[in-house]
């Protein structure tokens, strides 16, 4: 079965900080991994995707890299700002028994609260 | 352009009764999936319809769950004699039609109260 585990739980920084999020699982075979901001009481906004076949991906001041081998995905923010304050997941498709390319088995999330 | 919506964006109902959730994808879109959000369990996939092809169900957690898609487009998940578990933030998303890529957008979900 794949597991998602994100890192950390929570984090605060101050406005203009550069930071990093991790995300690891436990199954390498994964066809891709999305990362999604999550607003309280809002659905959740896809950020970056990455195919197993890249390396990392990259949108205005994101970042997300993907180490398969190892299981391993972090998004990086870059000058963070208050209104990045949300909560980030992470998602794969694939691994585990029977896993599929469409069944999305995500982590807990990380709380962010970027600080003016 | 429009993204996923979901109606009702709230619902309240007592238990035993039976809920409908409506999903209305993204045009042009031919995957949907209902997810299921709840504080204990976090995100958890239900069920996927892509086109034509005979839906998967595995994640429905009992057979009180039960979804349809019309036409391609529209779909209803369905709730019977509902639980107090069942109250969760139930989230609905699509895809394009682009083989292996299935990036998947999400709606702002219903969030469902069981009382």
């Amino acid at each position: 079965k794949q597991e998602v585990t994100q890192i950390p739980a929570a984090l605060s920084v101050p406005e203009g900080e550069n930071l990093v999020l991790n995300c690891s699982f436990t199954d390498s075979a994964i066809y891709n991994l999305q990362w999604f901001r999550q607003d309280p009481g809002k659905g959740l906004t896809s950020l970056l995707l990455i195919q197993s076949s890249q390396r990392e991906q990259t949108s205005g001041r994101l970042n997300a890299s993907l180490d398969k081998s190892s299981g391993r995905s972090t998004l990086y923010i870059a000058a963070s700002q208050p209104g990045d304050s949300a909560t980030y997941l992470c998602a794969v498709s694939g691994g585990g028994s029977g896993g599929s390319n469409y069944k999305l088995t995500f982590g807990k999330g990380t709380l962010l609260t970027v600080n003016p | 352009g429009a993204g996923v919506s979901q109606s009702p964006s709230n619902k309240v109902t007592e238990k035993g009764k039976d809920v409908e959730l409506r999903c209305d994808p993204i045009s042009g879109h031919t995957a949907l999936y209902w997810y299921r959000q709840s504080l204990g369990q976090g995100l958890e996939f239900l069920i996927y319809f892509q086109g034509n092809s005979a839906p998967d169900k595995s994640g429905l957690p009992s057979d009180r769950f039960s979804a349809e898609r019309t036409g391609g487009s529209v779909s209803t998940l369905t709730i019977q004699r509902t639980q107090q578990e069942d109250s969760a933030v139930y989230l609905c998303a699509s895809s394009p039609p682009l083989a292996g890529y299935n990036e998947q957008f999400f709606g702002p979900g219903t969030r469902l109260t069981v009382l």
